[in-house]
């Protein structure tokens, strides 16, 4: 089945920095990556996402790149703000499932 | 309006009880999902329906057993509680194969 590996588990940045979350999947299959940000004591909430057909996809202060070949993708957060502070979920979808597989999480911090 | 709805949103039982999480999307989506997430918040697949039909079943031990009374609705059941069932339990809903939407989550303490 898909495996879905996030890098870091944590990301302490200061208010204003970027900051950049990788993920890697195994199935060359796969063929949708959301991405979700869940606050404390809430369910995740989708924020950004891309299909395999597109390489980026910007929204604002979040941007996703898509990397087919070497089977990776990253979220871009930009002029980082405290209230962007939560843990952030990767996933992805085989083509023909409709469950996604989820990255570890990373939790950012955002230092004012 | 709350699109994805769970219920209760904590749930304190003793373990060997049995208990039922229900779930509520108003979206109109064919599919929905219960998920699970571990105290080092790994967010796992447990079920999935699509229009009242189950659809995935993953490895989840036969304790728990889902219910759908209509594509609106998604409960889980959960027989003789253990103490490793601790977790959040999310539901979550889809049109298809298109984005998913995550209720608030049931927080689950086996005593």
């Amino acid at each position: 089945g898909e495996n879905v590996e996030q890098h870091p588990s944590t990301l302490s940045v200061q208010e204003g920095d970027s900051a950049v979350i990788k993920c890697t999947y195994s199935d060359s299959a796969s063929n949708y990556f959301p991405w979700y940000k869940q606050e404390l004591g809430k369910g995740p909430q989708l924020i950004i996402d891309i299909r395999s057909n597109v390489g980026e996809k910007k929204d604002q202060r979040i941007a996703v790149t898509l990397n087919k070949t070497a089977k990776h993708f990253s979220l871009h957060i930009t002029e980082t703000q405290p209230e962007d502070s939560a843990v952030y979920f990767c996933a992805s979808r085989g083509a023909g499932r409709r469950a996604l597989t989820f990255g570890s999480g990373t939790r950012l911090q955002v230092q004012p | 309006d709350t699109a994805v709805s769970q219920t209760p949103k904590y749930l304190v039982t003793q373990m060997g009880n049995d208990k039922s999480i229900k779930c509520e999307q108003n979206l109109g989506h064919d599919t929905m999902y219960w998920y699970k997430q571990d105290s080092k918040k790994f967010l796992k697949i447990m079920f999935s329906y699509n229009n009242k039909e189950l659809i995935i079943n993953e490895t989840v031990p036969n304790r728990f057993s889902p219910k759908s009374p209509d594509k609106a609705h998604l409960n889980l059941h959960i027989n003789s509680l253990e103490l490793g069932d601790s977790a959040v339990y999310f539901c979550a809903s889809s049109p298809a194969q298109e984005t998913q939407y995550f209720g608030p989550g049931t927080r689950l303490l086996v005593l």
